[in-house]
């Protein structure tokens, strides 16, 4: 069982650089979310969907994009990198939005110089 | 909107003593709770969760937890600490009104003393 899988597991970016972080699951799971994890703020939410085709913003949207084209998977692009986008990012799935479990990948941390 | 305090950034036990790590939630409306633990350079799983179902919730590990309205607590505890459950602690809600979306914690350190 792979789960959600993530990659890369770690990416040094420039300044201005753009990037694509990857999530696939294998869990036929409709809702996906996109967490980062930042010292003393536990995970804040980027950007979610609730099926293929459907997106919507989460608590710290700005700098990140999503798309949502299969239900398998929910990549998240930065269009210009900035310092204040280096974190740990987390994908995670389940059932439906409302009280299943989320299922967590490992993480991309991600730094930008 | 919808929000979770957990009070103690680090929480250090000696082996075999009681856990306990606090969370109390903001929600206008009966809320979904739930506890996840984190391991070193891991993803976060899930301990337990609340569902209205049940006032005290049993999960994995030995760990459980008790919903309290009057109190907006939802406090984790475990009645005797092993090294094994150093790792970080995130309470997060959800509720209906807020879309379902999983808001979380600022998480807790657990730290076991041998």
């Amino acid at each position: 069982n792979a789960g959600v899988t993530q990659t890369p597991k770690f990416q040094v970016l420039k300044t201005g650089q753009s990037m694509t972080l990857q999530c696939a699951q294998d869990m036929n799971h409709e809702y996906m979310s996109w967490y980062r994890q930042d010292p003393g703020m536990g995970l804040r939410l980027i950007h979610y969907s609730v099926g293929a085709g459907i997106t919507d913003q989460g608590e710290v949207p700005n700098g990140y994009n999503v798309s949502r084209s299969t239900t398998e998977d929910f990549p998240l692009r930065l269009l210009s990198a900035a310092p204040s986008q280096t974190s740990v990012y987390f994908c995670a799935s389940s059932y439906s939005i409302h009280n299943s479990p989320l299922h967590f990948g490992n993480g991309t941390r991600l730094t930008v110089t | 909107a919808q929000s979770v305090t957990q009070l103690g950034s680090h929480v250090s036990v000696s082996e075999g003593a009681l856990v306990l790590l606090r969370c109390n939630y903001s929600s206008s409306v009966p809320p979904y709770l739930f506890w996840y633990v984190q391991y070193p350079n891991q993803g976060l799983q899930l301990l337990l969760k609340y569902t209205s179902a049940a006032t005290l919730v049993k999960g994995i590990n030995g760990f459980e937890a008790e919903f309290k309205k009057s109190e907006t607590s939802f406090h984790l505890t475990k009645p005797s600490a092993h090294m094994s459950d150093a790792a970080e602690y995130f309470c997060a809600v959800a509720s209906y009104n807020q879309g379902g979306k999983l808001i979380f914690g600022q998480g807790t350190e657990l730290s076991v003393k041998p």
